[in-house]
């Protein structure tokens, strides 16, 4: 069984530019997470989607992130503008059942 | 206060020794909880889940909950370099997203 499979693996940016994130989950889960982990920290979760519908985006950054899943499969993340602080491993997730998350391998994202 | 408290490490430890890893929370209400094992430039792997209180074993790895000290713990016996690791303590009530500890780094040295 194929993974959860994101792209870029790796993204430098400057400060206020823009940047997108791809998500795609393991086939059959309803359910999609994307997290950031800042260096040192556990992740934290940004929003998560049920199908196509919103379940949880009460952490999100509204006024800069904002995230899509189309179709109920596919997912993707952008922020914009860019702030030093966005600099973190941003994971995505799928699952199956709300205990069981199984995680892609990350976007390290570096803002300068 | 963080509603999920993990110390940081770093571990260090001999092959072969008995790793003990924990956790303390504050929210009362979490019922599900769960061990996460994340190599470097990887994302977490699930190890081990268990809902409220005991103990569940899993080959070389137990995890166990006391929800009246509301602190949960995680055993690697026979610990091998291949365990080396940042283990990730997470919980969650039942409706709840999952809120994670900040991770325990461990080196099991050869």
């Amino acid at each position: 069984e194929a993974g959860v499979a994101q792209s870029p693996r790796y993204k430098i940016i400057e400060k206020r530019q823009s940047v997108a994130f791809w998500c795609n989950p393991i086939s059959g889960h309803a359910t999609l997470y994307w997290y950031q982990q800042i260096l040192g920290q556990g992740p934290k979760l940004l929003i998560q989607f049920q199908n196509n519908g919103v379940v949880d985006d009460s952490q999100l950054p509204k006024d800069r992130f904002s995230a899509e899943r189309l179709k109920g499969v596919d997912s993707t993340l952008k922020i914009q503008p860019a702030k030093l602080e966005d600099s973190a491993v941003y994971l995505c997730a799928s699952s199956p059942r709300p205990y069981e998350q199984y995680f892609g391998p990350g976007t390290r994202l570096t803002v300068t | 206060q963080k509603e999920v408290e993990q110390d940081p490490g770093p571990l260090s430890v001999p092959e072969g020794a008995i790793v003990s890893l924990n956790c303390t929370y504050s929210n009362s209400a979490f019922q599900y909880f769960m061990w996460y094992r994340q190599y470097s430039r990887k994302g977490p792997e699930l190890l081990m889940y268990t809902y409220s209180s005991g103990n569940k074993e899993d080959g070389r790895f137990t995890a166990q909950v006391d929800k009246s000290s509301k602190y949960i713990s995680l055993f690697i016996r026979d610990s091998q370099p291949s365990d080396s690791a940042t283990y990730l303590c997470a919980m969650r009530t039942s409706g709840s997203r999952l809120t994670f500890g900040e991770g325990t780094q461990l080196t099991v040295n050869p």
